[in-house]
């Protein structure tokens, strides 16, 4: 069965510095995806960035970028630039390329300082 | 577009009692899931449907019923709540099954059973 663990429980970092939060994964498949969900205090889970595993070259979104090391299955997320709204739940999670079904970590709590 | 929508926010039942939990969403996809989250634990799938009148069995399935009369709503059914149900539940869905195909999340519905 593929599991996800995200070994942080909670991380800080200064306003404006960079975090890297991380990831690891345990699956035999070769095509998957592997996504970062951030969660306010609203609940609401929100999509920040997806990798697909066929792909070599690591996903980016503005301020958001990981580097995936797919033969040591980690993926982790890196937060330039960090603000305040960056506050948050951030959940790692895989998905097979063929189904729906979606595993996730356990969550890093993120707190960012002013 | 709505979106996913879930009610109610909120709900407190006693153990034993029955309730369904609403979920709708008005973007016309054909795949729709039941997460459950719980402190320290990732999202964990409870029963998934690929389209009106096919459901399965996600990772924790037991103590609850589903059925998907309608492509737009998937509610989730505790026949008898026990206190092991206490968990926030997310309806999530998306358009197609695998490959690229995001997957939208409701706000969610925090459960409590005393």
């Amino acid at each position: 069965a593929q599991t996800v663990t995200q070994s942080q429980p909670e991380m800080s970092v200064q306003e404006a510095e960079t975090v890297t939060l991380s990831c690891t994964y345990d699956t035999s498949e070769s095509d998957y995806y592997l996504f970062w969900y951030k969660q306010p205090p609203s609940r609401q889970m929100i999509l920040v960035i997806r990798q697909e595993a066929y792909k070599q070259q690591n996903a980016t979104e503005n301020r958001f970028s990981v580097n995936f090391q797919k033969a040591a299955k980690s993926f982790s997320l890196k937060i330039s630039d960090s603000q305040l709204g960056d506050a948050a739940m951030y959940f790692c999670a895989y998905r097979m390329y063929n189904n729906n079904d979606m595993r996730f970590g356990a969550g890093t709590r993120l707190t960012v300082k002013p | 577009n709505a979106g996913v929508t879930q009610t109610p926010k909120f709900q407190v039942l006693k153990t034993g009692q029955s309730m369904t939990l609403q979920c709708a969403q008005d973007m016309n996809h054909e795949y729709m899931s039941w997460y459950r989250q719980d402190p320290g634990m990732g999202l964990r799938l409870i029963h998934y449907s690929v389209g009106a009148g096919i459901t399965d069995q996600g990772e924790v399935p037991n103590g609850y019923n589903v059925s998907r009369s309608t492509t737009e709503d998937f509610p989730l059914r505790l026949l008898s709540a026990a206190p092991s149900q206490t968990s926030v539940y997310f309806c999530a869905s998306s358009y197609g099954i695998g490959q690229d195909y995001e997957q939208y999340f409701g706000p969610g519905t925090r459960l409590t059973v005393t």
